[in-house]
């Protein structure tokens, strides 16, 4: 079955720190995978991909397919990073997400 | 350009109605997308519709029915409303059908089912 899994639902971090939120996934074939943030009062909007390989708002995700993960990192946390970040899988045209993690970043 | 756009955006039924959500897709967006997201969880696909038709349907039942117009707006249509059909419906737009195009998101309908 298709799946995403986010392991934690709560991240807290100090300002500047290193921030990983992982993603993993299961899936057969080549994955299409996503990371979305929702900023609050804000609508859910596309943080990056992992075809376009590149860095949003410092943020990366490397696609690691022996470890079927997808994890998102930002070398030094800042406080507007804090928000709800979910994984997604595309697979023909829908998405499939994970449950989400809340990053908090403390001043 | 505009966004996508839903309404109501708040609405509150008694289990047994039926509720129509509505949504208008981005300027020059042809496909739409339907999600649920229950509160605490992400949210869960339910259909897609391209060109007026349906383009893929997740694990739904079929009391949840969707349209699509000839300008691309859709509306999502869920009869007999049971009390677990309370959650944010997200509506979602792209360019083209299939998952490697962005999808961009509405803000939301809150369905409360009592």
């Amino acid at each position: 079955a298709q799946r995403v899994t986010q392991p934690e639902k709560l991240l807290s971090v100090f300002k500047g720190a290193p921030v990983e939120l992982k993603c993993n996934y299961s899936y057969s074939g080549s994955p299409e995978l996503f990371w979305y943030v929702q900023y609050s009062r804000q609508r859910l909007q596309l943080l990056l991909r992992h075809i376009s390989r590149e860095s949003i708002k410092g943020f990366t995700a490397d696609l690691n397919k022996g470890e079927t993960s997808f994890h998102l990192k930002k070398p030094f946390a800042q406080e507007e990073d804090s928000a709800m970040y979910y994984c997604a899988l595309g697979n023909t045209g829908k998405l499939i997400f994970g449950q989400g993690t809340t990053l908090q970043v403390k001043p | 350009e505009t966004g996508v756009t839903q309404s109501p955006t708040h609405l509150i039924k008694t289990r047994g109605q039926q509720v129509t959500l509505r949504c208008s897709s981005q300027s020059g967006h042809n496909t739409v997308s339907w999600y649920q997201q229950a509160l605490g969880q992400g949210p869960q696909f339910i259909f897609q519709y391209y060109r007026e038709e349906e383009n893929g349907r997740g694990n739904f039942p079929p009391r949840f029915s969707g349209l699509q117009f000839p300008n691309y707006s859709s509306e999502l249509n869920v009869n007999a409303l049971e009390l677990d059909d309370s959650a944010l419906y997200l509506c979602a737009s792209q360019r083209l059908a299939g998952s490697t195009d962005t999808q961009y998101f509405g803000p939301g309908t809150r369905l409360t089912v009592l």
